[in-house]
């Protein structure tokens, strides 16, 4: 079947820290990944995303590299803001349905 | 304006009755989803539906059902709430040529007491 698993939070880091949040995949056939953000009090956005081996998915410093061999697609960001406080999710889309993980909290200090 | 509004945004309720979220969206997309999601399980798919007439069951159907009463309304029933149902619902629309990225309401709190 299809799933997703990721990293369990909650994580805390201080201001400029490097992030990584795993995230790997069980799909048959060959699915497009994403990450979505979901701010406090919100639905969730797109963050960005990968469709195909080997693609790098970036937005807003955020990076996550499609890897098939490895069944990854870990979220990293080389400097984290407060303002990057949220919860991460990563997903799979397999032509019909989005499988969600369990989402990762992120708490950015000063 | 938002491009997928959800109503209401919190409603607490007791056990038994009867109670209807609805979902509309002004993106013209034909896809539209509803998931439910609770802490420490993520969102999950209860129903979806490609078009007006086409209905789908999700991933936790049970204890719910839908109406696609036009393209951009898509409303959720929980025909007699208990209060596992206690969850935050999100409905998500998808355009069917570009179906990869869905684009989620605001959400709506339930309480069942």
């Amino acid at each position: 079947g299809n799933s997703v698993t990721q990293m369990e939070g909650p994580v805390t880091l201080s201001e400029e820290a490097f992030l990584t949040i795993n995230c790997t995949y069980t799909a048959t056939g060959y699915p497009s990944l994403f990450w979505y953000v979901q701010y406090p009090g919100e639905g969730l956005q797109l963050l960005l995303k990968a469709t195909k081996a080997d693609d790098k998915g970036s937005n807003k410093g955020f990076e996550a590299t499609y890897r098939k061999e490895t069944t990854s697609f870990h979220l990293e960001k080389g400097s984290v803001q407060v303002s990057d406080s949220a919860v991460y999710f990563c997903a799979l889309y397999t032509g019909n349905q989005f499988y969600f993980g369990t989402g990762t909290s992120l708490t950015v200090i000063p | 304006d938002a491009d997928v509004t959800q109503t209401p945004r919190n409603r607490i309720t007791k056990t038994g009755k009867r109670i209807m979220l609805e979902c509309s969206q002004t993106k013209g997309h034909d896809r539209m989803y509803w998931y439910r999601q609770d802490p420490g399980l993520g969102l999950r798919l209860i129903y979806y539906s490609f078009d007006v007439k086409d209905i789908n069951k999700g991933e936790i159907s049970d204890g719910y059902s839908v109406s696609r009463q036009a393209q951009a309304k898509f409303s959720l029933s929980l025909e007699s709430a208990i209060p596992n149902q206690t969850a935050l619902y999100f409905c998500a629309t998808a355009d069917g040529l570009i179906q990869e990225t869905q684009y989620f309401g605001p959400g709506t709190r339930l309480l069942v007491l």
